[in-house]
C-alpha cells in the first residue's frame, strides 16, 4: 500500500508570491491533516479536512487555506507568502478519527 | 493549545544503551502516538496506544500509556546508530478533532 505523498518536496518563493501544496493519501484514507513545522515553533497543526469539508483549523492567518477533493487528495495554499511561512510543510492521513496518523515526507518552503 | 511536556530535551548516549523518554500532559487524552523524525523528513509512526495502562512493543522499542491517560513513556533498549533522530510523543485532541505534538526529544547514538 503506498504511503502519504506529497508533491512537491523542496520549493523555493518570493516573499508576495503564492503557493499550492498537494497531498494525496494512504488510499481509503478519508481524513487529511496539514502541519507546520519550525525549529522554533515545532509541528503546528493548519487545518483538517474529512470527505471534502475542514473539519477543524488552527491558529493561523486566512492566508493559509486548503481544500480536499472527491478522491481524497487534498491541497493546501498559502497566498501573500512572508518570510516567516518557510517552514517543512506536513500532510498525515488516517482512516478513523483520533487513530494512527501517516505523514507524507514534507515540502521544505523556502521564501527569500 | 493543548501543552504536552516532553522529556529530556535531547539525549547522548553510547550504542547498546537503553533509552527512555516520557511525555505528561495536563489532560486527560485516549490516544497516544509515538513517533520518530530523520532530518527533512516527516514523522514515523512507531507506536499507538488507545487503552490506559496499555503497554505496546514494536521490535526494541516499547511504550505505555499511563494509567491516569495523562502521560506515556516510550523505551528503546539496546540502542543502534540508527535510533539517532528526534522522537515526539503526540496525543489526539476529541474536542478539537486535532493531533498535538510534544516538542521532541533529539536521540544522539555514539557508536
Amino acid at each position: 500500500k503506498a504511503g502519504v505523498t506529497q508533491t512537491p518536496r523542496y520549493l523555493i518563493k518570493t516573499r508576495g508570491q503564492q503557493v499550492t501544496l498537494s497531498c494525496s493519501p494512504i488510499s481509503g484514507h478519508r481524513s487529511v491533516s496539514w502541519y507546520q513545522q519550525t525549529p522554533g515553533q515545532g509541528l503546528q497543526f493548519l487545518f483538517e479536512y474529512f470527505s471534502e469539508t475542514q473539519r477543524n483549523k488552527g491558529n493561523f492567518p486566512g492566508r493559509f487555506s486548503g481544500r480536499q477533493f472527491s478522491n481524497s487528495r487534498s491541497e493546501m495554499n498559502v497566498s501573500t507568502l512572508e518570510l516567516g511561512d518557510s517552514a517543512l510543510y506536513l500532510c498525515a492521513s488516517s482512516q478513523y478519527r483520533g487513530r494512527e496518523a501517516f505523514f507524507g515526507q514534507g515540502t521544505r518552503l523556502t521564501v527569500v | 493549545g493543548q501543552q504536552l511536556n516532553q522529556s529530556p530535551q535531547s539525549m547522548f548516549i553510547q550504542e547498546g544503551e537503553d533509552v527512555s523518554m516520557n511525555c505528561t500532559s495536563s489532560s486527560i487524552f485516549n490516544t497516544w502516538l509515538w513517533y520518530k523524525q530523520d532530518p527533512g523528513e516527516g514523522p514515523v509512526l512507531l507506536i499507538a496506544l488507545y487503552k490506559a495502562g496499555e503497554l505496546t512493543s514494536n521490535g526494541r522499542l516499547t511504550a505505555q500509556f499511563g494509567i491516569t491517560r495523562k502521560d506515556s513513556f516510550l523505551n528503546i533498549s539496546a540502542s543502534i546508530p540508527s535510533d539517532v533522530g528526534i522522537y515526539f510523543c503526540a496525543v489526539f485532541w476529541d474536542t478539537g478533532n486535532q493531533f498535538y505534538f510534544g516538542t521532541g526529544t533529539s536521540l544522539t547514538v555514539i557508536p
